[in-house]
């Protein structure tokens, strides 16, 4: 069965410091999207990574994926007020079980002024 | 088109009563899925539909719970006999399986709805 874990679960950081959330799967997967959701909001797309060695960046966060060691990250980089939200990623298991995706369980990010 | 809707934002129920949500995917989007979040949770899968076919529901979905997606657009999610337990945020995602023949098939980003959060008192 499919787990997908999310370190941390819970992170406080300053703004303009760099910090690193961790997605973790336990089978094969060659489709991995992050998702932000604000607080009593929906969740808004913001990545989607289709292949070993895949990067994408939009402003400060910058998400990677190595399928090898069924790792994604989710790069922050000198954290502003604004990213303040919870990040979820959520792993595509693909045609064989009709493309349902396995979510982790958010980590929450509150970056203080 | 503005995305995925949702209706209503919110309903406060009493338990036992029934409540149906309404959703409207992306217009060309071929899936429909419903989710329900708790608070500090991620979504948890409940059902979808390809079109208006219903594939599949989650093992852990009640008798109670019902959707439909009658002409392959709009879908609707019913709740009978609420219980408290009951209330989260319902969400809908629709997206586009793009069929690709010797390519395979893949399906494209879920788009969320604002949700429905519910209320059984």
């Amino acid at each position: 069965e499919l787990k997908v874990e999310q370190n941390p679960l819970f992170l406080s950081m300053q703004e303009g410091k760099n910090y690193t959330i961790y997605c973790n799967y336990s089978t094969t997967s060659d489709r991995l999207y992050w998702y932000r959701q604000d607080p009593g909001k929906s969740l808004e797309s913001l990545f989607v990574l289709l292949s070993n060695g895949a990067v994408k960046q939009e402003g400060r966060l910058m998400a990677s994926l190595d399928t090898k060691a069924r790792l994604s990250t989710l790069h922050i980089t000198a954290a502003v007020h604004d990213l303040s939200a919870t990040y979820f990623c959520a792993v595509d298991k693909g045609m064989d079980s009709n493309y349902q995706l396995i979510w982790g369980a958010g980590t929450k990010l509150i970056i203080k002024p | 088109d503005t995305g995925v809707s949702q209706n209503p934002r919110h309903k406060i129920t009493k338990r036992g009563q029934n409540v149906t949500f309404r959703c409207d995917p992306i217009s060309e989007h071929n899936r429909l899925y419903w989710y329900r979040q708790t608070l500090g949770q991620g979504p948890e899968f409940l059902t979808y539909f390809q079109n208006e076919a219903q594939l599949e529901k989650s093992r852990l979905l009640s008798d109670r719970f019902s959707a439909e997606r009658p002409k392959g657009s709009f879908s609707t999610l019913e709740i009978q006999r609420t219980e408290q337990g009951d209330s989260a945020m319902y969400l809908c995602a629709s997206s586009l399986v793009l069929v690709m023949g010797l390519a395979g098939d893949h399906q494209e980003t879920q788009y969320f709805g604002p949700g429905t959060r519910l209320l059984v008192l």
